[in-house]
C-alpha cells in the first residue's frame, strides 16, 4: 500500500506570497490533518478534514486555510507569507480516530 | 488547553544501558502515540497505546500507558546506535466537535546513542 505522498518536497517564496501544497493519503483514509513543525514551537495541528469538511481547526490564523477533495486528497494554503511561516508542513491520515500516518513533508522557505 | 510534557529533552547515553523518557498529559486522553523522527525525516509511527495499563513492544523499545497518572513512558532496552533519533509523544484531544483528532505533541526527546 503506498503511503502519504506530499507535494512539493521543498518550496521557496518570498514574504507576502501565497502558497499552496497538496497532499495524497493512502488509499482508503479518509481523514487528512495538517502539522506545521518548526524548532522553536514543535508540531503543531493545523486543521483536519473528513469527507470534504473541516471538523477541527488548531490555533492559527485565518491566513492558514485548507480544503479537502472526494477523492481524499487535499490541499493546504497559506497567503501573504511570513517570515515565520517557514517550517515543515507535514500531513497525516488515518482510516479512524487512531493512528495517524505522516508523510514526508513539505519544506516551505519563506525569504 | 491540553499540554504535553516530555523529559529529558536531550539525552546522551551508551550503546548496552538502558533509559527510560517520559510523556506527561494534563487532560484526560485515552489515546497517546510515540513516533520516531530521524533528521530531515517525517515521523514513523512506534506506538499507539489506547486504554490505561496498555504496553506495547517492539524490540529493545517498550511504551505503556497509565491514563490515571497522565504519564506514558517509553523504555530503551540495550540501546544501539540505530536508535539515534528524536521521538515524540502526542496525545489526542478529544474535541467536542468530535472527528479525527488533533494530536498535540510534545517538545520530542532527542537521544544520542554513542558506541
Amino acid at each position: 500500500k503506498a503511503g502519504v505522498t506530499q507535494t512539493p518536497r521543498y518550496l521557496i517564496k518570498t514574504r507576502g506570497q501565497q502558497v499552496t501544497l497538496s497532499c495524497s493519503p493512502i488509499s482508503g483514509h479518509r481523514s487528512v490533518s495538517w502539522y506545521q513543525q518548526t524548532p522553536g514551537q514543535g508540531l503543531q495541528f493545523l486543521f483536519e478534514y473528513f469527507s470534504e469538511t473541516q471538523r477541527n481547526k488548531g490555533n492559527f490564523p485565518g491566513r492558514f486555510s485548507g480544503r479537502q477533495f472526494s477523492n481524499s486528497r487535499s490541499e493546504m494554503n497559506v497567503s501573504t507569507l511570513e517570515l515565520g511561516d517557514s517550517a515543515l508542513y507535514l500531513c497525516a491520515s488515518s482510516y479512524r480516530a487512531n493512528e495517524q500516518f505522516f508523510g514526508p513533508g513539505t519544506r516551505l522557505t519563506v525569504l | 488547553e491540553l499540554k504535553v510534557e516530555q523529559n529529558p529533552l536531550f539525552l546522551s547515553m551508551q550503546e548496552g544501558k538502558n533509559y527510560t523518557i517520559y510523556c506527561n498529559y494534563s487532560t484526560t486522553s485515552d489515546r497517546l502515540y510515540w513516533y520516531r523522527q530521524d533528521p530531515g525525516k517525517s515521523l514513523e509511527s512506534l506506538f499507539v497505546l489506547l486504554s490505561n495499563g496498555a504496553v506495547k513492544q517492539e524490540g529493545r523499545l517498550m511504551a505503556s500507558l497509565d491514563t490515571k497518572a497522565r504519564l506514558s513512558t517509553l523504555h530503551i532496552t540495550a540501546a544501539v546506535h540505530d536508535l539515534s533519533a528524536t521521538y515524540f509523544c502526542a496525545v489526542a484531544y478529544s474535541r467536542s466537535g468530535g472527528g479525527a483528532d488533533g494530536l498535540t505533541f510534545g517538545k520530542g526527546t532527542h537521544l544520542i546513542i554513542q558506541p
